[in-house]
């Protein structure tokens, strides 16, 4: 059972460089989420997604992209990477939002990025 | 301003003793509360979560929180911990939105032998 995969695990980019994560689950989650998270900063959520076709920004959204094309991808875009978008970032799909009892987030193990 | 704050960055306890970890928010109503886990190297995993009703919950692995509406607070308990209980602790609470969740900075959970 796969869950949440993400892919790469690890990444080092140069400024001014482009990459895209992928997201992928088989859980045939409709509400997919991106988030980054730095040390002593908690996560924060870049964007996330309701449904297939469907994309929305979240307290970090400057500098990203999403498309989520597929029910089960949810791709994550940097068109001009920075240093400041060195972070280790999260992908996590619930089944319905965190407000009723069937949204737990299930995360991804996560994607490793350093812009130099 | 809505905020969740775990006031400590790191917990040392021995293995075996009991555990507090800490959680507050600051917010106009209830909100939802949760508790996730992250191991080293892994995603996070939830372990609990109060939405209403019963202050005290319980989760997976023998942890429990108690809500306190007077202290606006959610610390998460555990009377007796085990060494694979050593990772980092994520409070997160549910308030305005129905999709964003608000994190706190984590506590990280060191067990000594």
């Amino acid at each position: 059972n796969a869950g949440v995969t993400q892919t790469p695990k690890f990444r080092v980019l140069k400024t001014g460089q482009s990459m895209t994560l992928l997201c992928a689950q088989d859980m045939n989650h409709e509400y997919m989420y991106w988030y980054r998270q730095d040390p002593g900063m908690g996560l924060r959520l870049i964007h996330y997604s309701v449904g297939e076709g469907t994309t929305a920004k979240g307290e970090v959204p400057d500098g990203y992209n999403v498309s989520r094309l597929k029910k089960q991808n949810f791709l994550l875009g940097l068109e001009s990477a920075a240093p400041s978008q060195t972070s280790v970032y999260f992908c996590a799909s619930s089944y319905s939002t965190p407000r009723v009892t069937t949204g737990e987030l299930f995360f991804g193990e996560g994607s490793r990025l350093t812009v130099l | 301003a809505q905020s969740v704050t775990q006031p400590d960055i790191h917990i040392t306890v021995s293995e075996g003793a009991s555990l507090e970890l800490r959680c507050n928010y600051s917010y106009g109503a209830t909100p939802y509360l949760f508790w996730y886990v992250q191991s080293p190297g892994q995603g996070l995993q939830l372990l609990l979560k109060y939405f209403s009703g019963d202050t005290l919950v319980q989760g997976i692995k023998g942890f429990e929180a108690e809500f306190k509406r007077s202290q606006s607070s959610f610390n998460l308990r555990k009377p007796s911990v085990h060494w694979s209980d050593a990772a980092e602790y994520f409070c997160a609470g549910s308030m305005d939105s129905n999709y964003q969740l608000i994190w706190g900075a984590g506590t990280k959970l060191i067990i000594k032998p």
